[in-house]
């Protein structure tokens, strides 16, 4: 079974600094999709951004970008710029590239912009 | 865009009786989807895969007679919550598949929050 590992409980960043979450997770799986998503207090999920194994390139949207090591199975989130609106939880989750896309997710990081 | 919503938002029930969370998809079929539960300051774990005109399938350690799923439907797929107890309140949140299936977008519902009194 795959396991994703959140190892930061909460973050801190200053506005309109830069900030890294990070992430691990185990797997035998060669081909998978990893992702990193957003709740805010209304409790919605939100895709940040996501990240498909069989790619080299680290995934990027906007201001949020990731550090994909497949070898050492890690996928951090790097924040730059960071804004208030970017205060929340923020989970890990693992998909398998095979017919069921239910997800494994991380603990979470909780993350305070200090304005 | 394809849009996954969920009702109640909120709901509160008397403990011993039934309460029921529907999961829609708006504007897209949904063959599958995904009920998950999650408590306070926690993360979201998964209790069943709910399949179209097929039994639902459960996580471990989640009872099925508990939480009756039904996904009668390509686009809507119910939780039963049977004999609530307080130890059952909890947000629920339901998701579903990108149907064009890229493999990378899962929707998610609002999210319900239950209650037991």
């Amino acid at each position: 079974a795959q396991t994703v590992t959140q190892s930061q409980p909460e973050m801190s960043v200053q506005e309109a600094e830069t900030v890294t979450l990070s992430c691990t997770y185990d797997t035998s799986e060669s081909d998978y999709y990893l992702f990193w998503y957003k709740q805010p207090p209304s409790r919605q999920m939100i895709l940040v951004i996501r990240q498909e194994a069989y790619k080299q390139q680290n995934a990027t949207e906007n201001r949020f970008s990731v550090n994909f090591q497949k070898a050492a199975k890690s996928f951090s989130l790097k924040i730059s710029d960071s804004q208030l609106g970017d205060a929340a939880m923020y989970f890990c989750a693992y998909r398998s590239a095979g017919g069921n896309e239910k997800l494994t997710f991380g603990t979470g990081t909780r993350l305070t912009i200090i304005p | 865009g394809a849009v996954v919503s969920q009702h109640p938002s909120w709901v509160i029930c008397k403990s011993g009786t039934s309460v029921k969370i529907e999961c829609r998809s708006l504007d897209f079929q949904a063959t599958t989807m995904f009920w998950y539960r999650q408590f306070p300051k926690q993360s979201l774990m998964l209790m069943a895969t709910s399949n179209e005109g097929s039994k639902a399938t459960y996580e471990q350690g989640v009872e099925k007679d508990k939480f009756l799923i039904n996904h009668a439907s390509l686009t809507l797929s119910t939780l039963t919550v049977t004999s609530a107890h307080p130890e059952d309140s909890s947000f629920y949140i339901c998701s579903a598949p990108n149907p064009d299936f890229s493999g990378n977008t899962i929707y998610f519902g609002e999210g319900s929050w239950l209650t037991v009194v």
